[in-house]
């Protein structure tokens, strides 16, 4: 267990809609990142957050933003939803927001777009 | 630009085989991160490994091993005496090496999935 919890495991949604997904860092760390998952991409960076404040931008869509909130959890939303959105999506945090900090990976949130 | 790259897309071994699992990376930086990750059926990624690119010492814990070499780019990963637990995707990524700013994320390789048969 790497202290990384999000919620929720799965999601099923239909195209067009919005979901939120939802991440809390390990106790103590004030950096948190996003990555997408799906079978046409492998695995990818979408975002980081660093104590509130948006660090880094990776392949993230216009449709998809992020905030990290005053207690550190940060949430993704994703919106006008699509079939390829469909992915697994992982959050992963550490304690500062610089490259000498380790990641550590929570189990992901599976989104189904049908 | 940073680029991983794994090769092997699947691999099959029957238990008790050694394997090893390729990565190339491409980084014009000098001082970097390497990485793998194993992904079981359940879907979490495990942090198996990181070494400092300054560091080319071959590392061995248990039944695994990894071989470093910085004149070919090279990071390769060996399961001695596979077992059937082992069957995983296995990830190989690159960080940048950088103080003082942000560029912390990891850029992942395509994975390889390692099939270990009884």
């Amino acid at each position: 267990d790497s202290g990384v919890t999000q919620t929720p495991k799965h999601l099923i949604t239909a195209t067009g809609q919005r979901v939120t997904l939802r991440c809390s860092p390990r106790s103590g760390d004030l950096s948190v990142y996003w990555y997408q998952q799906s079978l046409d991409q492998g695995l990818q960076f979408l975002i980081q957050y660093y104590n509130g404040e948006e660090r880094a931008k990776g392949n993230i869509l216009e449709r998809f933003s992020a905030q990290q909130f005053p207690d550190l959890h940060s949430e993704l939303n994703l919106s006008s939803l699509e079939l390829g959105d469909s992915a697994l999506y992982f959050c992963a945090s550490s304690a500062g927001a610089t490259s000498s900090y380790e990641q550590y990976f929570g189990p992901g949130t599976r989104l189904t777009v049908t | 630009a940073q680029k991983v790259t794994q090769a092997q897309t699947e691999i099959s071994v029957v238990e008790k085989e050694d394997v090893t699992l390729d990565c190339v990376y491409e980084t014009r930086d000098t001082t970097y991160y390497l990485f793998w990750y194993k992904q079981p059926p359940s879907g979490e990624l495990v942090f198996l490994i990181r070494r400092n690119s300054f560091d080319e010492q071959n590392e061995i814990s248990g039944r695994y091993s990894w071989n470093f070499q910085k004149s070919t780019s090279s990071f390769n990963f060996t399961i001695t005496a596979s077992q059937v637990v082992d069957s995983a995707v296995y990830f190989c990524a690159l960080r940048r090496m950088v103080y003082g700013g942000s560029q912390g994320n990891l850029i992942f390789g395509k994975g390889t999935k390692l099939s270990v048969k009884p």
